[in-house]
């Protein structure tokens, strides 16, 4: 089957560290995949995305990286804030403009 | 100006009643999605339209009927509410060769 999943469920980080959220998807055919952002009760916003040609790619504040050897997609956030609070969540597209998404990781910043 | 906006934000309603939640979106995208969060947060894709045409259909119950009027529209129709019904409904948007989906605010369903 197919599925996309997150390792942690809770990140608890102080302000101004660095963030590590983690993804893992089991279908090796997948060639793109997106990090969402949900706030509290908002819609999923777009943060990044990465195709898989690619390794690495850097945003604002924001890097993805994917390695897909071991099919595994991470999500970093440089000097978080507390405006970063929300569910992240990870997504696959495996074409046909199908995002599948994963469990999500709650982000809490301690001021 | 609000890229995917959806209505009502909010709906309460008995077991059994019908209701509709509508979807707009001024993006010019061709591709409308309703997806449906639990409340373990988990998204989960129902519907997909490209230019009014149905394209996907996750294997929802015949109860949920999604309509396109126009390429800018996607309404959801819900007949026979029941309680496991109850959960917040997403619309969103997307160019068909693009990835990037635009989420409305959402619908938060409760069926009493």
């Amino acid at each position: 089957g197919e599925s996309v999943g997150l390792h942690l469920p809770t990140l608890s980080v102080q302000e101004g560290d660095n963030s590590i959220i983690n993804c893992a998807y089991s279908n090796s055919a997948s060639d793109y995949f997106i990090w969402y952002k949900q706030e509290s009760g908002k819609g999923p916003q777009f943060i990044i995305d990465i195709r898989s040609n690619m390794d690495k790619r850097q945003g604002q504040r924001v890097t993805v990286l994917l390695n897909k050897t071991v099919k595994h997609l991470s999500l970093q956030i440089a000097a978080t804030q507390p405006g970063d609070s929300a569910v992240y969540f990870c997504a696959e597209n495996k074409g046909g403009n199908k995002l599948v998404f994963g469990a999500g990781t709650i982000l809490r910043v301690k001021s | 100006d609000t890229a995917v906006s959806q209505t009502p934000k909010y709906l309460v309603t008995q077991m059994g009643n019908d209701k509709s939640i509508k979807c707009e979106q001024n993006l010019g995208h061709d591709t409308m999605y309703w997806y449906k969060q639990d409340s373990k947060k988990f998204l989960k894709i129902m519907f997909s339209y490209n230019n009014k045409e149905l394209i996907i259909n996750e294997t929802v119950p015949n109860r949920f009927s999604p309509k396109s009027p126009d390429k800018a529209h996607l309404n959801l129709h819900i007949n026979s509410l029941e309680l496991g019904d109850s959960a917040v409904y997403f619309c969103a948007s997307s160019q068909p060769q693009g990835a990037e989906a635009f989420f409305g605010q959402g619908t938060r369903l409760t069926v009493v």
